[in-house]
């Protein structure tokens, strides 16, 4: 299986929801990350788990709220969103998150298509 | 600090055409380099890729080398069709913070037509 699952495809929500976004992986894989993508844009790194602890948080505001239940799962819970929130939020993960001395594949999800109302 | 650069899009070609898709970057160290693609409405999905100096990446007709003394890692087809149309990412990995991260070019679309 060398898929990335996420869930919902898409989601609607108001600003004072509270929504979670799934990501499920079953490779084995030790390094997860969230990524956000606007239109027209490349994907802008917001977190990386390694070994299910939070390793890197890009500044993200804290009405994003990342979690790691567990190695093949990752949750990304979402309350007070404002309306530029609104993107194609994406999944991926990858082997072991570092490596010096060789490449670091990462494998993407379809992506969860975020409108905040 | 690491970049890739992409050249500016949209390319429009006609099907069969010959399609290139300039890639440079800037790194410290010897990053991988990537070529991500993603169709309309849809997450990345890895196109190729090469780890080292010379190494070439293939897979659907599509190729790039890695070429290390002019920090490029162009992307060629000798035949697009028309289900190419999508828009393509280039990146390096690079360590920062201790941790893998990719670095992504700005992407260029590809419009092909019949």
């Amino acid at each position: 299986d060398t898929e990335v699952t996420q869930t919902p495809k898409h989601l609607v929500m108001g600003m004072t929801n509270k929504k979670s976004l799934k990501c499920e992986q079953h490779m084995g894989h030790r390094a997860m990350y969230w990524y956000k993508q606007k239109a027209k844009k490349p994907p802008e790194l917001m977190f990386v788990y390694s070994y299910e602890k939070l390793s890197i948080n890009e500044s993200v505001p804290s009405r994003f709220s990342p979690e790691c239940p567990n190695s093949s799962l990752l949750n990304l819970h979402l309350h007070a969103l404002q309306p530029e929130d609104s993107a194609l939020y994406l999944c991926a993960s990858s082997q072991s998150p570092a490596t010096r001395s060789s490449y670091n594949e990462q494998f993407f999800g379809p992506g969860t298509r975020l409108t905040v109302l | 600090g690491d970049s890739v650069t992409q050249m500016e899009g949209p390319v429009t070609l006609s099907e069969e055409a010959f399609l290139t898709i300039n890639c440079t970057y800037t790194a410290t160290g010897y990053p991988s380099l990537f070529w991500y693609v993603q169709y309309p409405g849809e997450g990345l999905q890895l196109l190729l890729k090469a780890t080292k100096a010379d190494d070439k990446g293939s897979n659907k007709g599509f190729e790039a080398t890695y070429r290390k003394e002019t920090t490029s890692f162009h992307l060629e087809k000798g035949s697009v069709q028309v289900s190419d149309s999508a828009v393509y990412f280039c990146a390096l990995t690079t360590i920062s913070g201790g941790y893998n991260k990719l670095i992504f070019g700005a992407g260029t679309r590809l419009a092909v037509h019949p």
